[in-house]
């Protein structure tokens, strides 16, 4: 059965921080490893990566696969507290279906 | 509002009742998938559809659950005799494409959820 498993669970940092947000992966046909930010509603798409070493950026955000080891980690800069949410990692195989993990729960303090 | 549209957002049922669950997808996209997210749990698939067809429907419920994508209108997510288990938030998503050889078209955006309370 697909898994995909998310870690640390949740954590609490202050703004300014960098937080490291970890996602392993077991899915068969593996194509892709997506990361999305939920708030209060719907999960916004933030990074597809496909591709082994090559870093995605966006701001203060970055991801990074790696497909040999089967993980993802998905980094934030300088956080704000707007950076509070769920991450939201997700194995895309073939055929389309994501599984996603069980998401880190990420407090920025003032 | 380009987005994927979901209504209603919130729906209450009794046990017994019927729920009918709605999806418009963002404009261009044709390729829908419906999620479930029970309380303190992830995201788990339950189907995904093309325009008239059911492409992967492995993870729906056996009985009283269905869907459809008319050819015009929204997807629909329907449960029949709903039962407590059922509550849950339930997202739709949309993808231009369905290649399944990670194009950034096959990339799936959410809409906002129905959030189900079954009494």
């Amino acid at each position: 059965e697909d898994k995909v498993v998310q870690s640390p669970l949740s954590l609490v940092v202050h703004e300014g921080d960098t937080v490291t947000l970890n996602c392993s992966y077991e899915v068969t046909n593996f194509r892709s490893l997506l990361w999305y930010k939920q708030e209060k509603k719907a999960p916004t798409f933030l990074f597809m990566l496909t591709s082994s070493g090559i870093e995605k950026k966006s701001g203060r955000l970055s991801s990074i696969l790696d497909k040999k080891e089967l993980f993802s980690i998905l980094n934030i800069t300088a956080t704000q507290t707007g950076d509070s949410a769920i991450y939201l990692c997700a194995a895309q195989a073939a055929g389309n279906k994501l599984t996603f993990g069980g998401g880190t729960r990420v407090l920025v303090k003032p | 509002n380009a987005g994927v549209m979901q209504n209603p957002r919130h729906l209450v049922r009794r046990r017994g009742q019927e729920a009918r669950l709605r999806c418009s997808p963002m404009k261009g996209h044709s390729h829908v998938y419906w999620y479930r997210q029970l309380p303190e749990e992830g995201l788990k698939f339950m189907v995904y559809l093309q325009k008239e067809n059911i492409i992967d429907e492995s993870g729906m419920p056996k009985e009283r659950f269905s869907a459809e994508f008319p050819k015009e209108g929204p997807s629909i997510l329907r449960i029949q005799q709903v039962v407590r288990g059922d509550s849950a938030a339930y997202f739709c998503a949309s993808s231009q494409t369905g290649t399944g050889v990670a194009s950034s078209t096959d990339t799936q955006y959410f809409g906002p959820g129905t959030r189900l309370t079954v009494l």
